[in-house]
């Protein structure tokens, strides 16, 4: 059981650059979230859906985009890298409201 | 601003004493707290919540008491283990969207043996 696979593991980008980071869960979980963590500001909620077709907005959403057309996929939009998003960005999944959430391992992403 | 305060921003233990970490919200919405165990290279792994409507919550060596009055709830490890040294988050969410969660800051724990 793989639970949430995250891809790629690390990536270094240059400004203005776009890119994808891909999350996928196997859990038929209905909840999903993208996180990004940084030293001393704990996780921070960037986006998070509740289902298929279904996204909304969390604490710092500006410079990034999701879309959800799968149960299984939770794909975070870089348009044009910035390098204050340079961070460690998680994705977790939920299937039930109050519930655990399951994250992936990470994708560790560096914008010069 | 964040919407938890956690605190230590570290934290050094003996083998087999009391780890013990705090955390601190001001929405009266939050209704639902639940702390995640992150170990180095790993996405968080969720430990042990609690709701509001208990003071404690106890799982193993790992205990959760919680203070509504305060709006203040705290984590503490018993007779703490080397395999606990790890990054330990407190989080909360709102009885309005349940979905959103706020994370505190993170304790990074050290046991040394």
């Amino acid at each position: 059981n793989a639970g949430v696979t995250q891809t790629p593991k690390f990536q270094v980008l240059k400004t203005g650059q776009s890119m994808t980071l891909q999350c996928a869960q196997d859990m038929n979980h209905e909840y999903m979230s993208w996180y990004r963590q940084d030293p001393g500001m704990g996780l921070r909620l960037i986006h998070y859906s509740v289902g298929a077709g279904i996204t909304d907005q969390g604490e710092v959403p500006n410079g990034y985009n999701v879309s959800r057309s799968t149960t299984e996929d939770f794909p975070l939009r870089l348009l044009s890298a910035a390098p204050s998003q340079t961070s460690v960005y998680f994705c977790a999944s939920g299937g039930e409201a109050r519930g655990p959430q399951h994250f992936g391992d990470g994708t560790r992403l560096s914008i010069l | 601003q964040q919407q938890v305060k956690q605190s230590p921003q570290s934290l050094i233990v003996q083998k087999g004493g009391i780890s013990i970490i705090n955390c601190a919200y001001e929405n009266t919405a939050f209704d639902y707290f639940p702390w995640y165990q992150q170990f180095p290279g790993k996405g968080p792994a969720l430990l042990i919540a609690i709701r509001p409507d208990v003071s404690e919550k106890k799982e193993g060596r790992f205990t959760i008491s919680f203070n509504k009055s305060a709006k203040q709830f705290s984590l503490h490890i018993m007779d703490s283990q080397p395999g606990d040294s790890a990054t330990y988050f407190c989080a909360a969410s709102s009885k309005y969207n349940f979905n959103k969660f706020y994370f505190g800051s993170g304790t990074k724990l050290n046991v040394k043996p």
